[in-house]
């Protein structure tokens, strides 16, 4: 079955610095992956996605990376700010038609943690 | 936050008892999910549905079933709860082809 898990559980970094937060998936059929950002006491949010025929995107200071090779993929903040200080996961799922389509499938996540 | 609201956002309730969580989206969105969320294990699929008494299980759907009468509420029931089943569930809501977007959560305590 599907699976996605992170490489690294917890990051701390500087304020200012780039953070790099890396995830695996094991399913080579995934075709949509997606981050998602989780503050304490909320649900999680939306980041940024990204389709296997791409190999990069950008959003407003992060940027997703896919390594479809190695079935990796990994989220970059530029600038990371106190603010950025979440949980981090990264999901994925399989496209295609039938009743399958639409599970998205969770890694157990990284918690970011940013120093002023 | 999206139009999707979970209720209740807290309960503590008693072993076998049963316990019913609603999600209510304002979207109009087709695909709704429930998840579980438990440290250590991220967030896992409970059950979810792709329209209108349509639905299907997910990694953990043992000792949990749902509903969907109309597009805009997806329940969640818990038949006997367990204390196994304490636990805060996010319910989803998704477009086809874009990202589900998450309620805030119901904190569930079985005591």
């Amino acid at each position: 079955g599907e699976s996605v898990g992170l490489h690294l559980p917890t990051l701390s970094v500087q304020e200012g610095d780039n953070s790099i937060i890396n995830c695996a998936y094991s399913n080579s059929a995934s075709d949509y992956f997606i981050w998602y950002k989780q503050e304490s006491g909320k649900g999680p949010q939306f980041i940024i996605d990204i389709r296997s025929n791409m190999d990069k995107r950008q959003g407003q200071r992060v940027t997703v990376l896919l390594n479809k090779t190695v079935k990796h993929l990994s989220l970059q903040i530029a600038a990371t700010q106190p603010g950025d200080s979440a949980v981090y996961f990264c999901a994925s799922q399989i496209f295609g038609g039938g009743t399958s389509y639409g599970k998205l499938t969770f890694g157990q996540g990284t918690i970011l943690t940013v120093h002023p | 936050d999206a139009g999707i609201t979970q209720s209740p956002r807290h309960k503590v309730t008693e072993t076998g008892t049963p316990v019913t969580l609603r999600c209510h989206q304002t979207e109009n969105h087709r695909y709704m999910y429930w998840y579980r969320q438990d440290p250590g294990h991220g967030l896992r699929l409970i059950h979810y549905s792709y329209g209108v008494k349509d639905t299907d299980k997910g990694e953990v759907s043992d000792g949990y079933s749902v509903s969907r009468s109309k597009t805009e509420d997806f329940l969640l029931t818990l038949e006997s709860a367990t204390s196994s089943q304490t636990s805060v569930y996010f319910c989803a809501i998704r477009r086809m082809n874009t990202e589900a977007f998450f309620g805030q959560g119901t904190r569930l305590t079985v005591v």
